[in-house]
């Protein structure tokens, strides 16, 4: 199976402070349509996940600009321009290249 | 305004069986591949099974071929998920997750999860 490893696994971040979370993959997610499916999901406390950004860099509508995903091949990150108090909770990336699709650990965004 | 409601979740003694749902609404049910995935109390995500449009096409993980089948009815917009051979490491919610179109590469929305507890 493909192995997703995102890091920091924490992230303490002051409001208004961007942010920044890596994902990396055991092998490159580009598919034999060209597509990199490569999804970043947000999961709030008590809540179930919300997609962000597919395809490494959609964001989906009612997104926050500040939220924005970049990379390639193996190597993706979402960032978030300016933190605000709504955006704590667990990030997680997954890839729907191989099956069977796999998540990275998740990443927990807290405020300082 | 698409929604997901999953429902058949419950404590299961180990080796039991159990059958979860998903009723669909919002969108045009037939169109899109739809999947479950689980997350175990306190960890990650996990994909259980992925059905195709038609109902045709099922995918696993291995870990969970032959013990769980997935089903879904086009006439009745639902999704169900038959769990057989519970095992403790089975203790999960389990979300219903829709597809962007044919496939469930890039899920979209997700249902609120019902919990599976397999204990003794």
């Amino acid at each position: 199976d493909v192995v997703m490893t995102q890091s920091p696994l924490s992230l303490p971040v002051t409001l208004g402070q961007p942010a920044s979370i890596s994902c990396r993959s055991s092998q490159s997610l580009v598919y034999s349509d060209a597509n990199t499916y490569l999804t970043w999901f947000q999961q709030r406390p008590g809540q179930s996940p919300r997609r962000l950004i597919y395809k490494v860099s959609d964001r989906d509508s009612g997104v926050p600009d500040r939220f924005s995903g970049s990379g390639s091949g193996t190597d993706f990150t979402l960032k978030i321009s300016r933190v605000e108090a709504e955006d704590v909770g667990v990030y997680y990336c997954m890839q729907g290249t191989f099956w069977p699709y796999t998540f990275g650990q998740g990443t927990k965004l807290e405020i300082k | 305004e698409v929604q997901l409601l999953d429902s058949g979740g419950g404590w299961v003694q180990p080796g039991g069986s159990l059958r979860l749902s998903c009723a669909a609404s919002g969108f045009t049910f037939s169109s899109y591949a739809m999947g479950w995935v689980r997350q175990a109390p306190g960890k990650g995500l996990e994909w259980v099974s992925v059905v195709s449009t038609s109902g045709v096409y099922t995918y696993y993980p291995d870990s969970m071929k032959g013990r769980f089948t997935i089903s879904r009815d086009n006439s009745e917009n639902t999704l169900d998920l038959q769990m057989h051979s519970l095992r403790v490491e089975d203790t999960a919610v389990y979300h219903c997750v829709k597809g962007s179109g044919g496939n469930v590469r890039v899920p979209d929305y997700w249902g609120q999860g019902t919990l599976v507890t397999v204990s003794s």
